[in-house]
């Protein structure tokens, strides 16, 4: 099983909503990632979490809020969004943190498609 | 500032052909890079890797050469082959080793 799983595949939402994105892997990997990606722009990196710790990029607004019930799941709340915040959130996990121990091997889900109205 | 850049946004080729995908980074400290491959509603998927003390990687119709000197580095797909279509991500793995620095991807239409 080489299954990261991100629910939902659509959501859309207003800005005063507050909903999550959910994001499990069942791979045993001790890296999560969560990835944001708009149209013609390459993925740009969100959050790391890595052995029960959490690395945040510094340009990710607040609105955003990355939660780790548990090594294989990594969720990210969502709340008082902008239409500009429309994207495909990715989310992936490595079996290491140390990218170079594997490869650069990351493993990506299906992706969820946010859309803020 | 972009960090990987793909300058070509989409590329042509016909079955059979060889198709050439190209990516340049600006971080000489950049030491391993990728190749991730795309198709529509789905993740991407890790394709091939390098790390800077080699100047090709191979795996089946997949070949990854690296200039270092040049902050160069191609894909090359022999045959290519319908299947192939798909958006093409060059990375690099970040100085901490901790997440990869995509570029924009290049969208491959390979006609049969």
């Amino acid at each position: 099983d080489t299954e990261v799983t991100q629910t939902p595949k659509h959501l859309v939402m207003g800005m005063t909503n507050k909903k999550s994105l959910k994001c499990e892997q069942h791979m045993g990997h001790r890296a999560m990632y969560w990835y944001k990606q708009k149209a013609k722009k390459p993925p740009e990196l969100m959050f790391v979490y890595s052995y029960e710790k959490l690395s945040i990029n510094e340009s990710v607004p607040s609105r955003f809020s990355p939660e780790c019930p548990n090594s294989s799941l990594l969720n990210l709340h969502l709340h008082a969004l902008q239409p500009e915040d429309s994207a495909l959130y990715l989310c992936a996990s490595s079996q290491e943190s140390s990218l170079t121990s594997t490869a650069g091997e990351l493993f990506f889900g299906e992706g969820s498609r946010l859309t803020v109205l | 500032d972009q960090q990987v850049k793909q300058n070509s946004p989409s590329l042509s080729v016909q079955e059979g052909r060889i198709s050439i995908l190209n990516c340049d980074y600006t971080n000489s400290m950049f030491d391993y890079f990728l190749w991730y491959k795309k198709y529509p509603a789905e993740g991407p998927t890790f394709l091939i890797s390098i790390s800077s003390i080699k100047d090709k990687n191979e795996d089946g119709r997949f070949t990854v050469f690296l200039n270092k000197s040049a902050k160069h580095l191609s894909l090359h797909i022999v045959p290519s082959q319908p299947g192939d279509s798909a958006v093409y991500f060059c990375a690099a793995i970040n100085q901490a080793g901790t997440a990869l620095i995509f570029g924009k991807g290049t969208t491959l239409s390979v006609s049969s």
